[in-house]
């Protein structure tokens, strides 16, 4: 049971385009939504979470929107560019990620010239 | 500071095999966890510990055991390796519970990558 369902799976935006990715879960005891970034052949880092108590965060390019009431939040990059190609993973946690992190299958993201 | 240190990076075994995946952290997390990697399945909790002598399930611990004797070492053993257990694994840690800003933030190991022929 896939209890953090992300999509699309793979993604390609034109340099300078905006890139999306959503995720929607099921759990209403989810309180922290962590997204994280996935160089090839390092392990995953913190990129940017929310709290269920605002409605957007933005760290420079970068954006959580979430939306409560239909259980969704969703990762805009703005001016994408070639080095935003990674692989990023949404995630939920309970307790204001002092639970266990559940995360999402993740989106492969390719950013061309 | 090292972060996060896993061992091997590379590792192939034989079905039946048994071996023991290392993570070591000097940065004195109180919880730390083991994840699998597949194609198309994301990142998924194998098992985790809250603290030394704590240790828990995850959403896929069959065939894997772990242990926490010290604060920095979390092992994971496969017991008798299948061809199903190849993957990349990822060891993370994470500060004290609720102890100030970034202690909720997972610091990921570089991975260790398994084919189980």
């Amino acid at each position: 049971q896939q209890q953090v369902k992300q999509s699309p799976q793979s993604l390609i935006v034109q340099k300078g385009g905006i890139s999306i990715i959503n995720c929607a879960y099921e759990n209403t005891a989810f309180d922290y939504f962590p997204w994280y970034q996935q160089f090839p052949g390092k392990g995953p880092a913190l990129l940017i979470a929310i709290r269920p108590d605002v409605s957007e965060k933005k760290e420079g390019r970068f954006t959580i929107s979430f939306n409560k009431s239909a259980k969704q939040f969703s990762l805009h990059i703005m001016d994408s560019q070639p080095g935003d190609s990674a692989t990023y993973f949404c995630a939920a946690s309970g307790s204001f990620g002092n639970e266990k992190l559940t995360f999402g299958t993740g989106t492969r993201l390719t950013i061309i010239p | 500071n090292a972060g996060v240190t896993q061992t091997p990076k590379f590792q192939v075994l034989k079905t039946g095999q048994s071996m023991t995946l290392q993570c070591a952290q000097d940065m004195n997390h109180e919880y730390m966890s083991w994840y699998r990697q597949d194609p198309g399945m994301g990142l998924r909790l194998i098992h985790y510990s809250v603290g030394a002598g704590i240790t828990d399930q995850g959403e896929v611990p069959n065939g894997y055991n772990v242990s926490r004797s010290t604060t920095e070492d979390f092992p994971l053993r496969l017991l008798s390796a299948a061809p199903s257990q190849t993957s990349v694994y990822f060891c993370a840690s994470r500060r004290d519970r609720g102890r100030g800003s970034g202690a909720n933030v997972l610091t990921f190991g570089a991975g260790s990558r398994l084919t189980v022929l």
